[in-house]
C-alpha cells in the first residue's frame, strides 16, 4: 500500500530550540517534496529532493533524503515564530500521483 | 508569472444542489489534481489528470463527484446534491510532469 508516514504530528516547540520532522514513505520514489501551509492559506513548496543523501538548505530549515531508509527528514534549527505552520512531506514518481503525508502542525512559542 | 488560480474563492450553497469549481492551472502544466481539505485535517487526493492519459479517480468520494480538463488545461470539478459533509475547501495543484506541485489559493465550499 502506497503510504506516507509523518512523526510527529503535532509538535510544539520553544523559540530557539531545534527539532527534526521524519517523514517515512513505504515504496520506492523518484522524489520527495516538502510544503509548508500556513493557517487559512494554500500550500508553498520548500523543497524538492531528488536522489539518496540529497540536502537542501533555506534559511532555519534544513531537509534531507535518505531513499534506502525510505526517509526523508526536516530539521528546524533556532526556531522562531514565523515558522509556525503545518509542514507536509510528498512522494512522488515518474509513474503515479504524488502521495502527501498527513502534516506536522508545528507551533513555536515564546 | 501567472500561478494557478481557482474560482469562486467562496461558494456558499445550499444542500441538493449541484456546485462547479474551477481551476485554471500554470501554462504548459501537464499534471492538475484535486484535493479536499477539511478544517484542520490533511489533504484529501481526489483527482488525478496527467498529459494525455486516462485520469485517476481514485480519489472521488461518490459518484456526485466527477471532474474533467479541457484542452489540456482548465479543469471542473463538480459536485451534485451537494451534502453538508461536503463543506471544506477543494484545492487545485499543477506541475509539469513529476515536478514540485503549485497550489491554487483554494475554494472554500460551504453547504448549508
Amino acid at each position: 500500500e502506497l503510504k506516507v508516514e509523518q512523526n510527529p504530528l503535532f509538535l510544539s516547540m520553544q523559540e530557539g530550540k531545534n527539532y527534526t520532522i521524519y517523514c517515512n514513505y513505504s515504496t520506492t520514489s523518484d522524489r520527495l517534496y516538502w510544503y509548508r501551509q500556513d493557517p487559512g492559506k494554500s500550500l508553498e513548496s520548500l523543497f524538492v529532493l531528488l536522489s539518496n543523501g540529497a540536502v537542501k538548505q533555506e534559511g532555519r530549515l534544513m531537509a534531507s533524503l535518505d531513499t534506502k531508509a525510505r526517509l526523508s527528514t526536516l530539521h528546524i534549527t533556532a526556531a522562531v515564530h514565523d515558522l509556525s505552520a503545518t509542514y507536509f512531506c510528498a512522494r512522488g514518481t515518474s509513474y503515479d500521483k504524488v502521495i502527501f503525508g498527513p502534516g506536522t502542525s508545528l507551533s513555536v512559542i515564546p | 508569472g501567472a500561478g494557478v488560480s481557482q474560482s469562486p474563492s467562496n461558494k456558499v450553497t445550499e444542500k441538493g444542489k449541484d456546485v462547479e469549481l474551477r481551476c485554471d492551472p500554470i501554462s504548459g502544466h501537464t499534471a492538475l489534481y484535486w484535493y479536499r481539505q477539511s478544517l484542520g485535517q490533511g489533504l484529501e487526493f481526489l483527482i488525478y489528470f496527467q498529459g494525455n492519459s486516462a485520469p485517476d479517480k481514485s480519489g472521488l468520494p461518490s459518484d456526485r463527484f466527477s471532474a474533467e480538463r479541457t484542452g489540456g488545461s482548465v479543469s471542473t470539478l463538480t459536485i451534485q446534491r451537494t451534502q453538508q459533509e461536503d463543506s471544506a475547501v477543494y484545492l487545485c495543484a499543477s506541475s509539469f510532469r513529476d515536478d514540485t506541485q503549485y497550489f491554487g489559493p483554494g475554494t472554500r465550499l460551504t453547504v448549508l
